[in-house]
């Protein structure tokens, strides 16, 4: 079964402070995915990352950052936290093209900030 | 981005009902994807379906990527409590990197 785990399943943050959220898959997926989930607005994409050290913007990327230093890992960084990033937060890999679309969630990260 | 046109929103049922809800687009995909949510979970994968005009069936899940590729359909036969959720649906277009296009979700409620 393909894994994608993610590092906090609840946190909550101040105003202004760095936050990383960390996700790891173990099926050796090329692409990796951050997408955020509010109520009435479905998932929104914020970046994905087809390769080690790649990345690409989403529909949402502004206020987040990416990190992806090995295959498996894949960080969501928000630079300096503001309360409408309050939200769940999802990680997800895929395999690499031409293996379909499949994408599998990790179990989402609860962010508050106060 | 795009979104996919997904209906009915939310659905309230007796236990032991079938459940129908639909996706679609004016996009064509070459992947359709079905996924349930628990509260508080991520989602996870039901049902893939690659072909256009493939029926799946998973349990009591059956699936059918649409003849003309922009539209999918999902059924759930004898509901249970436990299929109480969000099921979304999902578009892929074979490139863009595994990229997918989500449906807004059906809230599927079951009462006992």
């Amino acid at each position: 079964d393909v894994k994608v785990t993610q590092s906090s399943r609840y946190l909550v943050k101040r105003t202004g402070e760095k936050v990383f959220l960390e996700c790891v898959q173990d099926m050796d997926h090329e692409n990796m995915f951050w997408y955020r989930q509010d109520p009435g607005l479905g998932l929104r994409l914020i970046y994905f990352s087809y390769d080690v050290k790649m990345k690409e913007k989403g529909d949402i990327p502004e206020g987040y950052s990416v990190s992806r230093e090995k295959k498996e890992r894949f960080s969501l960084i928000l630079e300096s936290a503001s309360t409408n990033q309050t939200s769940m937060y999802l990680c997800a890999s895929s395999p690499g093209r031409g293996s379909g679309n499949t994408i599998y969630f990790g179990e989402g990260s609860w962010l508050t900030v106060v | 981005g795009q979104q996919l046109n997904q209906s009915p929103q939310s659905m309230f049922i007796q236990e032991g009902e079938d459940v129908s809800m639909n996706c679609t687009s004016s996009s064509i995909f070459n992947t359709w994807l079905w996924y349930k949510q628990d509260p508080g979970e991520g989602p996870v994968l039901l049902i893939a379906l690659y072909k256009a005009g493939e029926l799946t069936s998973n349990g009591r899940l059956t699936a059918q990527f649409g003849i003309t590729r922009k539209d999918s359909f999902l059924n759930i036969s004898a509901s249970i409590p436990s299929d109480v959720g969000i099921y979304f649906c999902a578009g892929g277009s074979g490139t863009s990197y595994g990229k997918l296009t989500f449906g807004q979700g059906t809230i599927l409620t079951v009462h006992p």
